[in-house]
């Protein structure tokens, strides 16, 4: 597509819940990140894909979050045992990710999860 | 740490008036840095992006400077309409963790008709 796609736009569940939001890409776009932004402030990283690998995932809070990108192109973040802290919007952007020098970013229009 | 901190956190003025974001970062080793647009309930769109060789860029209406070795950058809009009203969001991309984006917490705009 034209610009980077997020789905669910809006997620609600329950305490304890498994949720997994999915990012679809720019077409091209070899790196792909996620971030997690709370209402009030500015987007904190959580991981960034280069092709298939995660090359960082220092920002992932703990073990109940892990992402997915098997082949390259569309990402997969899992969250385990939902918890309330967890609501938040999810951002994910792409960019033509060089080894030399990082591109500009682009972003989607984030998922909403709601852990009531 | 890298800490990316925008000044003021909100501001209102009235249609036509001239306005200046501020972003200010403690490691000035970066790669460059971006300014965004959000608008509410909405994701990022990308207004203007600053290498660390460059001192600005400007699209249209917006000039946005970059001043590496004293932190800090600007947003300057000019002859502001309603339609600017969003959050203004400035990140910075460091050298030290390599790729990842640090952003501010944001300047609320609004434009009053």
């Amino acid at each position: 597509g034209a610009g980077v796609s997020q789905t669910p736009s809006n997620k609600v569940t329950e305490k304890g819940k498994y949720v997994e939001l999915r990012c679809d890409p720019i077409s091209g776009h070899t790196a792909l990140y996620w971030y997690r932004q709370s209402l009030g402030q500015g987007p904190e990283f959580l991981i960034y894909f280069q092709g298939t690998g995660a090359a960082d995932d220092s920002g992932l809070p703990n073990d109940r979050f892990f992402a997915v990108r098997p082949e390259g192109s569309v990402s997969t973040l899992k969250i385990q045992r939902t918890e309330r802290g967890d609501s938040a919007v999810y951002l994910c952007a792409s960019s033509l990710g060089t080894s030399g020098g990082p591109g500009e970013l682009f972003f989607g229009e984030g998922s909403r999860l709601t852990v009531l | 740490k890298q800490e990316v901190t925008q000044i003021p956190a909100a501001l209102s003025v009235p249609e036509g008036e001239n306005l200046v974001l501020n972003c200010s970062f403690t490691d000035s080793a970066i790669y460059n840095l971006q300014w965004f647009r959000q608008d509410p309930g909405k994701g990022l769109t990308s207004l203007l992006l600053i290498q660390s060789s460059q001192r600005e860029q400007t699209s249209g209406r917006l000039n946005a400077s970059l001043d590496k070795s004293s932190g800090r950058s600007t947003l300057y809009i000019a002859a502001s309409q309603p339609g600017d009203s969003a959050t203004y969001l400035c990140a910075v991309r460091e050298i030290r963790s390599g790729n990842k984006l640090v952003f501010g917490a944001g300047t609320i705009l609004r434009v009053k008709s």
